[in-house]
C-alpha cells in the first residue's frame, strides 16, 4: 500500500524568510501525482501545488516550489518570502494514476507558524 | 465556497442513531469523494463516485454507505453511528482524472 510520511509535525519561520517542509512517500507505481494542500484555521483544503511524476522539472507557483526527487521518493515544499497568511497545516498527498479515481493518500500534516 | 456545499456544517448525534451527510455540487463534475480527517491521520478516503449510481469503497469504508442518485448530490450515511466516527468529513469533486480535487468546507460530526 502507498504511504505518505511528513516527519515534521510543526515548523516555524520568521516572516519574509524561507522554509522547507519535508515529505516522503512509498509506492511501486511509476505514474502518479503529488500534491501539497494548505489547511488554514477555516478548515478549507486549498491546493498549493501539484507535481506530475513523469515531469522532471520541479513545479512552481509564485512563492511556492517543490523539490521532487523521484528516485529518493521525496517531495519537499519550499515557501519563499513567508507571509503571515501562510500560517496553516500543510498536507502532502499522493495518488496513483490509472486506478479509476483520484484516491488521494495524505500525510499526517505539518503545522507551519509564521513569526512576525 | 462556490460550487460545492456540505450540509450540515456541524452535527452532534448519539451512538446508534443513523446520520446522513450531504454533498451538493453545482459544477456538473463526474467524480465525487468522501474523506474523513482525524488528528494524526491526515485525510482518509471513505467512498467515491465516478458517475450517477456508480460508487466504490475507499480505504476506511466500514460502517459507511453512500448514494448518488443524481450528478449534483453525493450522500454519506452512517447507519448506526459510533464514537469512532467522530471526525471532520470532507467532500471533494473533480471533472476528470487529471484535474485536482476541489474540497468542500467540511462537516464536523460528534457522536456522543
Amino acid at each position: 500500500a502507498q504511504t505518505v510520511t511528513q516527519s515534521q509535525p510543526e515548523m516555524s519561520v520568521q516572516e519574509a524568510e524561507t522554509v522547507t517542509l519535508s515529505c516522503t512517500y512509498d509506492t511501486s507505481e511509476s505514474d502518479y501525482y503529488l500534491f501539497w494542500y494548505k489547511q488554514p484555521p477555516s478548515r478549507q483544503m486549498i491546493l498549493v501545488i501539484r507535481q506530475e511524476a513523469y515531469k522532471q522539472q520541479n513545479a512552481t507557483e509564485n512563492r511556492f516550489s517543490v523539490n521532487f526527487q523521484k528516485a529518493a521518493k521525496s517531495f519537499s515544499l519550499k515557501i519563499s518570502d513567508s507571509q503571515l497568511g501562510d500560517a496553516a497545516m500543510y498536507f502532502c498527498a499522493y495518488t496513483a494514476l490509472l486506478q479509476g479515481a483520484q484516491k488521494l493518500v495524505f500525510g499526517q500534516g505539518t503545522r507551519l507558524t509564521i513569526n512576525p | 465556497d462556490a460550487g460545492i456545499t456540505q450540509s450540515p456544517r456541524h452535527k452532534v448525534t448519539e451512538t446508534g442513531t443513523p446520520v446522513t451527510l450531504r454533498c451538493h455540487q453545482t459544477e456538473n463534475h463526474r467524480y465525487m469523494y468522501w474523506y474523513r480527517q482525524d488528528p494524526g491521520h491526515g485525510l482518509r478516503l471513505i467512498h467515491y463516485s465516478y458517475g450517477v449510481k456508480d460508487t466504490d469503497k475507499g480505504e476506511v469504508s466500514d460502517g459507511y454507505s453512500v448514494s448518488r442518485s443524481k450528478t449534483e448530490d453525493f450522500l454519506l450515511t452512517l447507519e448506526s453511528a459510533t464514537s469512532s466516527q467522530t471526525s471532520v468529513y470532507f467532500c471533494a469533486i473533480s471533472p476528470d482524472l487529471d484535474s485536482p480535487l476541489h474540497f468542500g468546507n467540511g462537516t464536523r460530526l460528534t457522536v456522543t
